[in-house]
């Protein structure tokens, strides 16, 4: 079956570090990949979505990049900021599946001023 | 433009009862899916409904059911309760889900099973 794999957190980072998130995945087809943000007491927002090999999902100085080679979607920002403290989800969408969606276990990350 | 609106936003209920969630689509959209998050952990997909009918179906047992309603509205009903059903139950709406197609997320039901 469909899986996805993210490092584990917690993630604890200075304002204006730099961030990567790891993403794999494992799918039967060519899914679509998505990060999505939740903050505390909060449902999923979309972050960005990528849906083939090669494409660039970005957002909010956000960056993943479909890599079908590595089966992977790292996330990546340049400078966090303390507002970007969250937990991030991994998610892949599979067409075979009929479109429903397979999540990481989410990545807690705490930017610390 | 209201998004996708869920109802109660917490519920406490005892072992053995009866629960039922409720779920608006986004407007415009006819596809609604029910995940399960369950604390420190990614949601896991319940089931989804397309033209009122169960399209998908996760690894759940047959205690969750659903429904869609003409208006593409839903509801999410869970016999009874064991407490490992304690979690965050999030409905997601899209336009006729396909692979790559965006899901709106409500804000979630969190449902504590004492």
């Amino acid at each position: 079956g469909n899986s996805v794999t993210q490092m584990e957190g917690p993630v604890t980072l200075s304002e204006e570090a730099f961030l990567t998130i790891n993403c794999t995945y494992t799918a039967t087809g060519y899914p679509s990949l998505f990060w999505y943000v939740q903050y505390p007491g909060e449902g999923l927002q979309l972050l960005l979505k990528a849906t083939k090999a090669d494409d660039k999902g970005s957002n909010k100085g956000f960056e993943a990049t479909y890599r079908k080679e590595t089966t992977s979607f790292h996330l990546e920002k340049g400078s966090v900021q303390v507002s970007d403290s969250a937990v991030y989800f991994c998610a892949l969408s599979d067409p075979i599946g009929g479109g429903k969606s397979t999540f990481g276990d989410g990545t807690t990350l705490t930017v610390k001023p | 433009d209201a998004g996708v609106t869920q109802s109660p936003t917490h519920l406490i209920k005892t072992r053995g009862q009866q629960v039922t969630l409720r779920c608006s689509p986004k407007s415009g959209h006819d596809t609604v899916s029910w995940y399960q998050q369950a604390l420190g952990q990614g949601p896991q997909f319940i089931f989804q409904y397309y033209e009122e009918e169960e399209r998908q179906r996760g690894n759940f047992p047959d205690r969750f059911s659903g429904h869609q309603f003409p208006n593409y509205s839903s509801e999410l009903n869970v016999n009874a309760l064991l407490l490992g059903d304690s979690a965050l139950y999030l409905c997601a709406s899209s336009l006729e889900l396909l692979s790559g197609e965006t899901q709106y997320f409500g804000p979630g039901t969190r449902l504590l099973v004492l």
